[in-house]
């Protein structure tokens, strides 16, 4: 069975403080994944897509990794901000059903002022 | 680019009415939609995928009597929730993928519905 897990559920963290994120996946067969910010109550923000053949991505302090062969992915955020606050989804692309994502629970980041 | 809107953002109903959710790619053409349902503090769980033109393709355990999915136009896909239960209240997405391109490029995602069945 495909699933995707993240650890830990929850983060809390001193504003400053550099952070990391950590997704794994049960079947290293993937087309790519995904990491997403959930805001309370709202949708889906796409921060970083990484291709299957990609080893990582950047945008601004955001910085995620892939390791394939382990079944893993990291999401680095430098320099946490309260801003930050909000659930980070990781989800993996198998290609199966047209494409849909596979998601993890997420883990809920709490940056403290 | 690659918006994706939903409406409504949220909405109560009582037990045995139906509920219509819309979901809209406003900038692209989407052949496929997908339909997610998040339980709180659960995962998002595809519920079925929807494709332009045809009969939806549903999950193991989602009953496709009632949640009715029409995906009539390359930009809008429609989830009716018929006979709603308290049970059904939840968190509703959808996403869309752009025509043409691959399974390995990005799902754009609506704002999501939040229903509450009284």
């Amino acid at each position: 069975k495909q699933e995707v897990t993240q650890i830990p559920a929850a983060l809390s963290v001193p504003e400053g403080e550099n952070l990391v994120l950590n997704c794994s996946f049960t079947d290293s067969a993937i087309y790519n994944l995904q990491w997403f910010r959930q805001d309370p109550g709202k949708g889906l923000t796409s921060l970083l897509l990484i291709q299957s053949s990609q080893r990582e991505q950047t945008s601004g302090r955001l910085n995620a990794s892939l390791d394939k062969s382990s079944g893993r992915s990291t999401l680095y955020i430098a320099a946490s901000q309260p801003g930050d606050s909000a659930t980070y989804l990781c989800a993996v692309n198998y290609g199966g059903s047209q494409g849909n994502l596979i998601f993890g629970k997420g883990t809920k980041l709490s940056v403290k002022p | 680019g690659a918006v994706v809107s939903q409406h409504p953002s949220r909405v109560i109903c009582k037990s045995g009415t139906s509920v219509k959710i819309e979901c809209r790619s406003l900038d692209f053409q989407a052949t496929t939609m997908f339909w997610y349902r998040q339980f709180p503090k659960k995962s998002l769980m595809l519920m079925a995928t929807s494709n332009e033109g045809s009969k939806a393709t549903y999950e193991q355990g989602v009953e496709k009597d009632k949640f009715l999915i029409n995906h009539a136009s390359l930009t809008l896909s429609t989830l009716t929730v018929t006979s709603a239960h308290p049970e059904d209240s939840s968190f509703y997405i959808c996403s869309a993928r752009a025509s043409g391109q691959g399974h390995n490029s990005p799902l754009h995602f609506g704002n999501g519905t939040r229903l509450t069945v009284t």
